[in-house]
């Protein structure tokens, strides 16, 4: 089943504990993007990547990392969570040659930062 | 500018209603745009997009109107069931060959009454 995947997806943590969310995707995607959701701000783009050790800020990367290693994994990399990044994180992926622009998103990953 | 609320906006139908979701955007230079569904601990899943040189698009049972003119997209569902229930974003990406970034709104909640 084509699929993105994240893991945990719930996680609560303490301020300053370093942390990784993982996200795996099957369809052999190129792009692949992070994104945080937080009530009245709806969806923010916090990293993207075009392609294998390509990567790129969106619109709030500080206090974040992610690397590119491999076509499929494209994890979120916290150093010293604060808490304002309790948020709810998606990963999302495309292809990036395609006639569709579809992103497709993972189920979410629920973190909490004490 | 205008601050936001906590609280999204809200739509109200009857099951077997027909339901219309607005949306505004404001990037000129956007050239696509998608409708996602997000139902309560999921991530947002694609349900139709459409191309900034079409006006409308049709799938099953919903459709996608396009106003360039003043901005507006809207998603008409039609014969709404109690699984129609869910938040409703629409976001817009610029034109092909930049970030695949997608601009989300703030999101509608359909809550449909059986």
């Amino acid at each position: 089943e084509a699929q993105v995947t994240q893991n945990p997806r719930y996680l609560i943590t303490v301020t300053g504990k370093k942390l990784t969310v993982t996200c795996s995707q099957n369809m052999n995607h190129e792009y692949m993007s992070w994104y945080r959701q937080d009530p009245g701000l709806g969806l923010r783009q916090i990293y993207y990547s075009m392609n294998v050790e390509v990567t790129d800020k969106g619109d709030v990367p500080e206090g974040y990392k992610v690397s590119r290693k491999e076509k499929r994994n494209f994890p979120l990399i916290l150093e010293s969570p604060s808490p304002n990044q309790t948020s709810l994180y998606f990963c999302a992926s495309r292809p990036q040659r395609t006639s569709t622009d579809t992103q497709y998103f993972g189920p979410g990953t629920r973190l909490t930062v004490l | 500018g205008e601050s936001v609320g906590l609280h999204l906006p809200t739509l109200s139908v009857q099951e077997g209603d027909n339901s219309i979701i607005n949306c505004a955007y404001s990037n000129s230079a956007s050239d696509y745009f998608i409708w996602y569904k997000q139902e309560s601990g999921k991530g947002p899943q694609f349900i139709i997009d459409i191309r900034s040189n079409m006006d409308k698009r049709q799938g099953q049972r919903v459709t996608v109107l396009l106003n360039k003119t003043v901005k507006h997209l809207s998603l008409q569902i039609a014969a709404t069931q109690p699984g129609d229930s869910a938040v409703y974003f629409c976001a817009e990406t610029p034109q092909r060959g930049s970030n695949y970034k997608l601009t989300f709104g703030k999101g509608t909640l359909l809550t449909v009454n059986p």
